[in-house]
């Protein structure tokens, strides 16, 4: 299994101020993922960032409002810029590793709760 | 990209019943099929998955079937107790899930006593 950390655990923040959400894990891993989580919705991927190379990030989301940085293999994070009422979510990192079945599983950090005023 | 749908969105069974959700993907390349379980506050768990080479799974009171023809894929719980009570989600993966996770809307179980 794998330890994921993330900071902050939650943030009240003004509207169009930035926030940035670190993701820490023990392991070196080859792609990190960011998923948002509106409350009582599912989880939606926002974007992969794999080090050494620009983030990819899904339909609906752009670099410029969710800037993503991958300095290494066991580090990432993730900037909410300009943030309005609508970013109001819980922010999760998530990595593929081998789970104790010995096959691959996905893990999430404990993720980042975000309210917006 | 991938779609998958899930149902019912909310269910209630009696303690000791049986629990079904339903899931369909929309991309035949998907070959990964986990389940999650999200109790209230807290992070998403793995608590079973299923591969595209296999029809079904079970790890105890849970088991998953996979149809790949119809591209639909299910989760059983039996013998329902209080603490299954959460949101499940369903999901859908490429290359054994070294890709991207796409997941469903979510299930909110609730196991009466």
């Amino acid at each position: 299994s794998a330890v994921i950390s993330q900071k902050p655990s939650r943030d009240i923040c003004q509207r169009g101020t930035s926030l940035t959400i670190q993701c820490q894990v023990d392991s070196q891993v080859t792609m990190m993922f960011w998923y948002r989580q509106q409350p009582g919705q599912s989880l939606t991927l926002i974007a992969t960032a794999n080090q050494g190379s620009e983030a990819t990030y899904e339909s609906g989301f752009v670099i410029d409002k969710f800037p993503i940085s991958r300095p290494n293999l066991t580090f990432s994070t993730l900037t909410v810029s300009n943030m309005s009422p609508e970013d109001s979510s819980i922010y999760l990192c998530s990595v593929n590793l081998q789970g104790t079945s010995g096959s691959n599983e996905q893990f999430f950090g404990p993720g980042t709760r975000l309210t917006v005023l | 990209g991938e779609n998958v749908e899930q149902h019912p969105s909310t269910l209630s069974v009696q303690e000791g019943d049986s629990a079904v959700i339903k899931c369909t993907y929309s991309d035949s390349a998907s070959n990964y099929f986990p389940w999650y379980k999200q109790e209230l506050g807290k992070r998403p768990q793995l608590i079973i998955d299923i591969r595209s080479n296999v029809g079904e799974k079970k790890d105890q009171r849970i088991a998953v079937t996979l149809n790949k023809t119809a591209k639909h894929f299910s989760l059983h719980i039996t013998e329902t107790q209080p603490e299954d009570s959460a949101v499940y989600f369903c999901a859908a993966s490429k290359r054994g899930g070294y890709q991207k996770v796409t997941f469903g809307t979510g299930t909110k179980l609730q196991v009466i006593p």
